[in-house]
């Protein structure tokens, strides 16, 4: 079945420049996740999603992010002005809130942002 | 900051078992173990988890010591695809964020 897809996988942008990465969690899945992944680092926690309601946004690194989903499934993060210390992998995660499915993440393959 | 402690590289010889240790001693009464790995170049992928009794599925087993401070990953029958980063986790039950660490770099000798 489809899983997680990100868009798009790789997005080259000059300092300055406004990024917009997308995500299609898979259908159904309530709660969403993004992450941000440096070079040789685990991922970080950035912000989640229970529906369109954003539960938590204590990751965002500066009030350039911003991330929304409006209608419960699609969600945008976007990445005003963007610096050299962006550039990571942003992946994506969605879950299903249930106990059954052991609450689960299914990430994304990720958006590899390189800013120059 | 991650409440996990894992060695930062393994090796293991295919078609060995693979065992990977964890050490969570702050970890609270209602936290669970999760296992996530990571594959170059992929997301993570979740493999098991547990809060004080020992699971199997069909990818690995979970070792967790009766203290609950520590916790060992098992593969049994490790194969090349295996090499990977892994991350033990640990977290509250529901839908929470996940706290990654650097994980062990588990690498498969054929």
């Amino acid at each position: 079945g489809a899983g997680v897809s990100q868009s798009p996988r790789y997005k080259v942008a000059k300092r300055g420049q406004d990024v917009a990465l997308r995500c299609d969690p898979i259908s159904g899945h309530v709660s969403l996740f993004w992450y941000q992944q440096a070079l040789g680092q685990g991922p970080e926690f950035l912000t989640y999603f229970q529906n369109e309601a954003q539960l938590d946004k204590s990751g965002l690194p500066s009030d350039r992010f911003f991330a929304e989903r409006p209608e419960g499934s699609v969600s945008t993060l976007k990445i005003q002005r963007t610096q050299q210390e962006d550039s990571a992998v942003y992946l994506c995660a969605s879950s299903l809130e249930s106990w059954r499915s052991s609450y689960e993440q299914y990430f994304g393959p990720g958006t590899r942002l390189t800013v120059t | 900051d991650a409440k996990t402690t894992q060695p930062p590289s393994m090796d293991c010889a295919e078609g060995r078992a693979a065992n990977l240790p964890c050490n969570h001693s702050t970890i609270s009464g209602n936290e669970y173990v999760y296992w996530y790995r990571q594959i170059h170049s992929q997301g993570p992928q979740y493999i098991i988890h547990g809060l004080k009794n020992n699971e199997t599925n069909e990818m690995a087993s979970l070792i967790i010591t009766e203290d609950r401070k520590s916790s060992t990953l098992i593969l049994p029958h490790a194969t090349l695809r295996d090499t990977a980063v892994y991350y033990c986790i640990v977290t509250p039950g529901g839908a929470q964020k996940l706290v990654f660490g650097q994980g062990t770099r588990l690498t498969i000798n054929p």
